[in-house]
């Protein structure tokens, strides 16, 4: 099993570029997130999905957007980044809403 | 609005002492967690507390939850160089699916 899988690891960006973040989860996890995790502020949610074809905005969802059309990949994208979004970027599942989340190994993104 | 504060954010500690990591909430939930952090790396799930009273202990560490003072503890006892790493609560927004992570709590244990 591979746990929780993220595409790429690393990113470098301009300003105004696109770019599309992959999670990949073998667990058959009906819930899985995204959250971006700056120094001294801990993780915080931008977008989660209860289900195959669901998706609901998190703490701070806005210049994200995010896909859920197999259960078993949960896409972040940015349309336009921007240097705010420079970050690390992590993805989890979890079985359901009473269970533990498991991360993937994190993004690195850095927009300039 | 849930709020979730951990105190302290950072800690330094000498080996074979104790302490307690507090995690305090803001409003009703009934689902915290646990998570480590080592620097560099992802987070890996410690502990899942689901209910008040709830006691759950692993090792070295142990922590409870008591959903009334919406406040959760984490015990470290005879502290090894191995715990050093970052601490994280975590809580459920109570009837929904939102999880709040706390701040962190930095802790190093000097040899």
């Amino acid at each position: 099993n591979a746990g929780v899988t993220q595409t790429p690891k690393f990113r470098v960006l301009k300003t105004g570029q696109s770019m599309t973040l992959l999670c990949a989860q073998d667990m058959n996890h009906e819930y899985m997130y995204w959250y971006r995790q700056d120094p001294g502020m801990g993780l915080r949610l931008i977008h989660y999905s209860v289900g195959e074809g669901t998706t609901a905005k998190g703490e701070v969802p806005d210049g994200y957007n995010v896909s859920r059309l197999k259960k078993q990949n949960f896409l972040l994208g940015l349309e336009s980044a921007a240097p705010s979004q420079t970050s690390v970027y992590f993805c989890a599942s979890s079985r359901d809403a009473y269970n533990e989340q498991f991360f993937g190994p994190g993004t690195r993104l850095t927009v300039l | 609005e849930l709020k979730v504060e951990q105190n302290p954010l950072f800690l330094s500690m000498q080996e074979g002492k104790n302490y307690t990591i507090y995690c305090n909430y803001s409003t009703t939930s009934d689902r915290l967690y646990w998570y480590r952090q080592d620097p560099g790396k992802s987070l890996e799930s410690l502990f899942v507390l689901l209910s008040n009273g709830a006691v759950k202990q692993e090792g070295r560490l142990m922590a409870s939850l008591d959903t009334k003072a919406r406040l959760s503890t984490l015990h470290i006892t005879a502290a090894v160089h191995d715990l050093s790493a970052t601490y994280f609560c975590a809580v459920d927004m109570s009837g929904g699916f939102k999880t709040i992570f706390g701040a962190g709590t930095r802790l190093f244990v000097k040899a």
